[in-house]
Order: structure tokens, then sequence, then C-alpha cells
């Protein structure tokens, strides 16, 4: 069964550096999405994106973050200058329509910022 | 805006004891509720979905408009349930899911 891959599985850094988190959604599908959960917390939705562009992004998801598809499989997650609150595990997730039709997530990656 | 509450952060129960997380909700339109699951080192998962009325692993869950709550249920818990269990709530538009904060179903021998 196809799944969602994430690269790295953790990542240590220091405070103000950028940081790239890659995604590898599974093949089929058009709409990708990341999520964060800080550790003992929910999990938070950060932003979608569809047909190259972000669908929705939430107050989480400032000018610190961006993201892109830069080729046909990836769709990464920059975070310009860390800061020791973005620490938490990163959830990428694509779906093949609507969210209904169920969101496959990756195993995450865990970021430390020290 | 959405709202997805999972009151309980810790749920035991004794092996073939019934089970039940709560989940209620706070959404103003047609809402599409979920059970993720999430075994220890794994990554979250899709356990089922209130549309297509089905049960997984021996779990159901029903959707409740009148109370707003989706609880998950299990007549008989087994030893691997145990996990971390998340209500989530697609609210459509920009395909979005809010999770709640969780429940750990711990299943004791």
């Amino acid at each position: 069964e196809p799944e969602v891959t994430q690269t790295p599985s953790h990542q240590v850094t220091q405070m103000g550096q950028e940081v790239i988190l890659r995604c590898v959604p599974i093949s089929n599908h058009l709409y990708f999405y990341w999520y964060r959960q800080i550790l003992g917390q929910k999990v938070e939705f950060l932003v979608s994106f569809y047909n190259n562009e972000i669908s929705e992004k939430s107050e989480i998801f400032d000018d610190q973050f961006s993201v892109e598809r830069p080729d046909g499989s990836n769709f990464t997650l920059k975070i310009r200058s860390t800061k020791l609150e973005d620490s938490a595990m990163y959830f990428c997730a694509s779906s093949d329509s609507r969210g209904q039709e169920t969101q496959y997530f990756g195993p995450g990656t865990r970021l430390l910022v020290l | 805006a959405q709202r997805v509450t999972q009151p309980e952060k810790l749920l035991s129960v004794f092996k073939g004891a019934p089970v039940e997380l709560k989940c209620n909700y706070s959404y103003s339109g047609s809402p599409e509720l979920f059970w993720y699951v999430q075994y220890s080192r794994q990554r979250l998962q899709l356990l089922l979905r209130h549309i297509s009325r089905e049960s997984i692993k021996g779990f159901t869950a029903d959707l409740n408009k009148g109370e707003t709550s989706f609880h998950l249920k299990k007549p008989f818990a087994q030893e691997e349930d145990s996990a971390m269990y998340y209500c989530a709530l697609y609210s459509g538009g920009y395909q979005k899911v809010t999770f709640g904060t969780g429940t750990k179903l711990q299943v004791i021998p």
C-alpha cells in the first residue's frame, strides 16, 4: 500500500537557522497538508496546498513558514529562522480529493530547536 | 470556528472491558467526523469515519448531532488497542482537519 514518506525523521537545529522538511505524498494525490504537534499537545493544522498554491493556512503559518512543491513528487515545508517554540513533530499528509476522503499521514519529522 | 473536545487524556480499562472514548464537537455546519489512531512509534492512521458507518477492529462511532458527539466504542477491549486516539472534524471548504487533543487508551492485561 502506498504511503506518505518524510525526511528526515529527526532534525536538530540552532535557533535562527533555516530548516527544510521534506515529504513525498502518495503519487496520485492532489491535496497536501502540513500539521504540527508540539509535545503533549494536539495535532494542529498549518497549511493546505493544491494546484501549486496554498489553499488555506492557519494563524501559526506566519511569514517564517513557506511551502513548495519543487518537482512532481516532493512537498517541502521551510522554516526560515527557527525559534525555540518551533520544536515539534511535523506531519505531512495528502489526499486524493476533498478532506473527507481521508488524509494519509506521513510518519513525521521531529524538529528540535536549540 | 470548529472545535473538537476530547475530555479524557487517559483512559485505562481492563482487557475484555467495554471502551468508550468521548468526543464532542462544535461546528455550525454539517461536519464530517473521523477517528484517527496512533500506535506507539507509528504514524497517524484513519480508524473510521462517520459517513461510511463501518466498524474497524471492532470499533464503532455514531454521530449524534443533537448532542454534537462522536464517541468511539468497542464492546471488548484488546491489549493491541492501546494507543492514542484522536477525534477529528473536517469542515469542508479548504480540506483542513481539526483534531482533538487525543485520548491515550491503555488496556490492562
